[in-house]
């Protein structure tokens, strides 16, 4: 069983469009993070949501917005999609933050975005 | 200056050969530490944390924490082909209780080859 699953695993999309990938994990999580992770492999965090809250929330453009159903799936939608949007966006889970499980963070697989 | 920094490589060395990676990090307040193992089109794994200064062992990984210097190594013994990835230091405060934030800094990543 696929313990944090990403869909699409691949989007290609001109600019201006709207696109969404979802996320879901199985492993009883409670915390989960949107990564991004540009051409030269330099991850960064993007947003961070602890049971449907929103807690880590980087300088990511408005353009970017991330919804949490329940504490299993965390979804990225992106309106008017830029060039500079390329890269791939990993999702990931873990234990609660602040109880020592924070740092042990596992990762889907990733999703390969290309804005043409 | 980036937070962490990270020797991008490429790195190749012969199968058998001890392999050392390094990150230096600016932040004082990163208190976990943590390497995680990229294969291509992968999401990244995590190998080996540690809190604070010290050693850990797991296997054939060593990693190693200097918090005086600022200063961070993965060692790999015996590397084989199957350990050519992409590394990738990650980092992280404690929040006043001593736990993690979940939020992990990354270094650009090290790609590594074992060849035989």
């Amino acid at each position: 069983d696929t313990a944090v699953s990403q869909t699409p695993k691949y989007l290609v999309t001109q600019m201006g469009n709207d696109k969404s990938i979802k996320c879901e994990q199985n492993l009883g999580h409670d915390t989960m993070y949107w990564y991004k992770q540009d051409s030269k492999k330099f991850l960064k965090i993007m947003f961070s949501y602890n049971n449907k809250e929103l807690i880590i929330n980087e300088t990511v453009p408005n353009r970017f917005s991330p919804k949490s159903p329940d504490k299993a799936h965390l979804n990225l939608h992106i309106n008017s999609l830029e060039l500079g949007d390329s890269a791939v966006y990993f999702c990931a889970s873990s234990r609660t933050s602040g109880t020592g499980g924070g740092e042990t963070q596992y990762f889907g697989p990733g999703t390969r975005l290309l804005v043409l | 200056q980036k937070e962490v920094e990270q020797d991008p490589g490429p790195l190749s060395v012969p199968e058998g050969a001890i392999v050392s990676l390094n990150c230096t990090y600016s932040n004082s307040a990163f208190q976990y530490f943590m390497w995680y193992r990229q294969y291509s089109r992968k999401g990244p794994e995590l190998l080996m944390y540690t809190y604070s200064s010290g050693n850990k062992e797991d296997g054939r990984f060593t990693a190693q924490v200097d918090k005086s210097s600022k200063y961070i190594s993965l060692f790999i013994r015996d590397s084989q082909p199957s350990d050519s990835a992409t590394y990738l230091c990650a980092m992280s405060r404690v929040n006043a209780g001593g736990t993690s934030y979940g939020k992990l800094t990354f270094g650009q990543g090290t790609i590594l080859t074992v060849h035989p």
